[in-house]
């Protein structure tokens, strides 16, 4: 069974914040995506990439940063949160036109 | 511009009928049509997929019909059950170049005991 980790699972942090989201997968796939889920919005893809020292835009990218440092870990990086970004985030692999395994999500809280 | 579009945004059904839950997209070019199911607290998790070269597939319960022409395709759970309650995503891509699911926005889906 393909394995994404996500940690932490729960963070809270203050509008201004800085925070990093850090994402591990076992699989040996070459692309890794984050993605927030928002009801009424769906799964919005933030970035994606599809090898280590890769990175490319996803749809929602304002606010956030990303570093593919191995083909394993994929990190998203929020320099200055604020209340808008409070969301479920999922980080994904994949490799290309085959299943996509999602991590269990990451709740992030920005007060 | 909304790539996937879902309809209903919520549906509730009693145990025992058949759910249908809705989908459509834009782009021509997508090849790969996957169905994600999500439990709270759990990861969207692959259900059932379908590519164009079929305009029906099946597993168990679940069932895609896939209509190439109007570029729309639905889910139908039969027999629904308590536990499939959750939220379904219909997601789509192209598989050439890179890879970019694009979801729609999901639809709720309760089932009545």
């Amino acid at each position: 069974e393909a394995a994404v980790t996500q940690s932490p699972r729960n963070k809270v942090t203050v509008t201004g914040g800085n925070v990093t989201l850090s994402c591990r997968q076992t699989n040996s796939h070459n692309y890794m995506y984050w993605y927030r889920q928002d009801t009424g919005h769906g799964l919005r893809l933030i970035h994606y990439s599809y090898g280590a020292g890769n990175l490319q835009i996803g749809d929602v990218p304002d606010g956030y940063k990303a570093t593919r440092t191995t083909q394993e870990d994929f990190f998203l990086l929020l320099e200055l949160a604020s209340p808008s970004q409070t969301s479920l985030y999922f980080c994904a692999s994949s490799d290309q036109g085959a299943e996509v395994f999602f991590g269990k999500g990451t709740r992030l809280t920005v007060v | 511009q909304q790539q996937v579009r879902q309809s209903p945004q919520s549906l509730t059904v009693w145990e025992g009928e058949t759910a249908i839950l809705n989908c459509s997209y834009e782009d021509s070019t997508f090849d790969y049509f996957p169905w994600y199911r999500l439990f709270p607290g759990e990861s969207p998790a692959l259900l059932i997929a379908i590519r164009p070269v079929s305009n029906k597939k099946e597993d168990g319960r679940f069932t895609i019909f896939f209509n190439k022409r109007e570029k729309k395709l639905s889910l139908h759970i039969t027999d629904s059950q308590p536990g499939d309650s959750a939220t379904y995503f219909c997601a789509a891509s192209a598989g050439t170049g890179y890879q970019n699911f694009y979801f729609g926005k999901g639809t709720s889906l309760t089932v009545i005991p």
